[in-house]
């Protein structure tokens, strides 16, 4: 696709619940990451794929969160058991390959809003 | 590890004035500096970065950058702001070395008044 794609866009739901927030990168982009936004906050590293092998999940908070991209291309943040604190905009952002050099494309964000 | 420090949260600027928003990093190793915009209601968007070659780099509505590895800062200046430059700012930072995350600032709200 010509950008970062993200659905939903918004997500409301109940503490406790689960929820699955996907991310559709730019067409043979192999690096893909999410970040996590908090209101007046900096965006937060969570994970970095390498096509289709997680390369780096060191910001992944705890063990309620996890992500997959079989394919290589769509991914998919799952988050178990939400609670109030995990409400924040998740970014996704693609890039034609891993590595610091590489400018980062952001989709729009996924608001998750937990009650 | 890469850490980075914007020193102010909100800066506010009338119209036609230069603004200049601070960054600065902590870094073990040689890193690659990057500021990213985000405009209201919009994503995250690419302003301008600095890879290697002169420290001074441009973006192409008017900010410039300049890497001064003495002091580990990254300052975004622009002599004429613009009441379409309102938006969030934010500095990040990465090593060189491998395929390493991109470690973002807290942001810097810029406001413009006419």
């Amino acid at each position: 696709g010509a950008g970062v794609s993200q659905t939903p866009s918004n997500k409301v739901t109940e503490k406790g619940k689960y929820v699955e927030l996907r991310c559709d990168p730019i067409s043979g982009h192999t690096a893909l990451y999410w970040y996590r936004q908090s209101l007046g906050q900096g965006p937060e590293f969570l994970i970095y794929f390498q096509g289709t092998g997680a390369a780096d999940d060191s910001g992944l908070p705890n063990d309620r969160f996890f992500a997959v991209r079989p394919e290589g291309s769509v991914s998919t943040l799952k988050i178990q058991r939400t609670e109030r604190g995990d409400s924040a905009v998740y970014l996704c952002a693609s890039s034609q390959q891993g590595g610091g050099a590489n400018v980062l494309t952001f989709g729009a964000g996924s608001r998750l809003t937990v009650l | 590890a890469q850490s980075v420090t914007q020193l102010d949260s909100q800066v506010p600027v009338f119209e036609e004035a230069p603004v200049e928003l601070r960054c600065n990093y902590s870094s073990s190793v040689s890193v690659y500096l990057f500021w990213y915009v985000q405009y209201p209601n919009q994503g995250l968007q690419l302003l301008l970065k600095y890879l290697s070659g002169s420290t001074l780099v441009e973006s192409i509505n008017g900010f410039e950058a300049e890497f001064n590895k003495s002091q580990t800062s990254f300052h975004l200046r622009k002599p004429s702001v613009h009441i379409s430059d309102t938006a969030e700012y934010f500095c990040a930072v990465t090593g060189i070395q491998g395929a390493q995350k991109l470690v973002f600032g807290q942001g810097t709200r810029l406001t413009i008044n006419p």
